[in-house]
């Protein structure tokens, strides 16, 4: 079974421009989700997405962030225009189901991509 | 607020025993995962508490104190290889993924 593969591993782009991260979940995972981590600090969560469907996007910092996951597969993150503190390495994480108590199964539950680093200068 | 506290950094050697600790505060729980992460690779799944308790999985094992807000990661018999991050994260009451910083972890021979 493939894994959650994110596109592209590193990117480095000028303060202003555009870059677009691209997710991969496993197939016939409903849930993705997209964190960050900041270099030094830890993973903070930036949205979930339900099949298609924004979830819950209560951790985007602000509008210059839009993800998309047209059809329920992969899912694409842009952030435009970029600014030197949007810096840091993007993961991507995908589940089959959305965790309730009694159906948790931690041994299949996130799997998450290698990431994008994402170097803004 | 929620937060997670965990040691910035550890040193073990090859052959040892280390207990990574980890402290939380976040509104509502629902289990407590920890991950391992080497240096440009994804998280890997390492074990899930929800009940009190030690979990034990082969050389990891993870133990749970929900009254005291309260998890540890036990390493025991190291090896060069498991130098890594190591994680904790907490699902809070809308299970979302609330992260530590991560601890680094130093394997020396």
């Amino acid at each position: 079974e493939a894994g959650v593969t994110q596109f592209p591993s590193h990117s480095v782009i000028e303060k202003g421009q555009t870059v677009t991260l691209r997710c991969d979940p496993i197939s016939g995972h409903d849930n993705l989700y997209w964190y960050r981590r900041v270099m030094g600090k830890e993973i903070k969560f930036l949205l979930h997405f339900v099949k298609e469907s924004k979830q819950d996007e209560s951790g985007m910092p602000n509008n210059r962030f839009l993800a998309e996951r047209t059809g329920g597969t992969y899912s694409t993150l842009k952030v435009q225009p970029a600014e030197l503190e949007d810096s840091g390495v993007y993961f991507c994480a995908s589940s089959p189901y959305l965790y309730r108590r009694d159906r948790i199964n931690p041994n299949y539950g996130y799997t998450f991509g290698s990431g994008t680093r994402l170097t803004v200068v | 607020g929620q937060n997670i506290d965990q040691p910035t950094e550890m040193t073990a050697t090859e052959g040892a025993i280390v207990q990574i600790n980890c402290t939380y505060q976040t509104s509502g729980f629902n289990g407590l995962f920890w991950y391992q992460q080497h240096a440009g690779e994804a998280p890997t799944f390492l074990s899930y508490n929800v009940l009190d308790g030690l979990e034990e999985k082969g050389r990891f094992s993870s133990f749970l104190s929900r009254s005291k807000g309260y998890s540890y990661l036990l390493l025991k018999e190291l090896q060069m290889k498991d130098s890594a991050s190591y994680l904790c994260a907490v699902t809070d009451s809308n299970y979302q993924l609330i992260w530590g910083a991560g601890t680094k972890l130093i394997i020396k021979p």
